[in-house]
């Protein structure tokens, strides 16, 4: 059980583009997902933290203008860059929590490599 | 904020042998602690996670401990396998912020045969 599914898994598009990404918890209900960025040979870095049914709260320095956050059921959450550029080219990866229990643990999807040309 | 330091950034061990993996944090508040490991190109995936309830956990080749009072957990693997090379990252998780995680740095681990 705790399968998260993310799409796309791979993206490459020319700047300006605006791109959607979704993760979706297939076997299980989402109250909160997390939205991740890892550059090469880095950790994760929390984006923000996405609640079904309220705005997602962003960590200091991430753009919410930039970074569309979505989380409309619970067991959907969308990021949309908006207007990307090169520097936005990383690997991003969602994650999902079956409950409010913060104790319990956070499951991840396979991850969405941003190529921005 | 939670900061999490995680040593060392790169281990090479022998086949067969131990391979012990150190974090530490900051924030008393901090209650989970979950280890993940991280091969090239995939998702993080969840190999062992320990509450603050609990000192020590294991799992076959796997265990964790935790000193709350010195604020650091550590992950222990022993009987190395190559299978075993990824990247593996702690987490501490704090009850506020809907509980979420401040990975630390990572530890590339590589076991040779």
């Amino acid at each position: 059980g705790a399968v998260v599914s993310q799409h796309p898994s791979w993206v490459i598009c020319k700047s300006g583009t605006s791109v959607k990404i979704e993760c979706r918890s297939l076997d299980f209900q989402a109250t909160t997902m997390f939205w991740y960025r890892q550059f090469p040979k880095q950790s994760l870095m929390l984006m923000a933290t996405s609640n079904e049914g309220s705005k997602a709260t962003y960590e200091q320095g991430v753009e919410k203008d930039k970074f569309l956050i979505n989380h409309a059921s619970l067991t959907l959450s969308t990021l949309t860059v908006t207007s990307a550029h090169p520097e936005d080219s990383s690997f991003y990866i969602c994650s999902a929590r079956r409950d409010r229990d913060t104790n319990q643990p956070q499951h991840f999807g396979d991850g969405t490599r941003l190529s921005i040309l | 904020g939670e900061n999490v330091e995680q040593h060392p950034s790169t281990l090479s061990v022998q086949e067969g042998d131990s391979a012990v993996i150190k974090c530490t944090y900051s924030d008393s508040a901090s209650n989970y602690f979950p280890w993940y490991k991280q091969e090239l190109g995939k998702r993080p995936q969840l190999i062992i996670d320990i509450r603050s309830n609990v000192g020590e956990k294991k799992d076959q080749r796997i265990a964790v401990t935790l000193n709350k009072t010195a604020k650091h957990f550590s992950l222990h693997i022993t009987e190395t396998q190559p299978e075993d090379s990824a990247v593996y990252f702690c987490a501490a998780s704090i009850r506020m912020g809907w509980g979420k995680l401040q990975f630390g740095a990572g530890t590339q681990v590589v076991v040779t045969p």
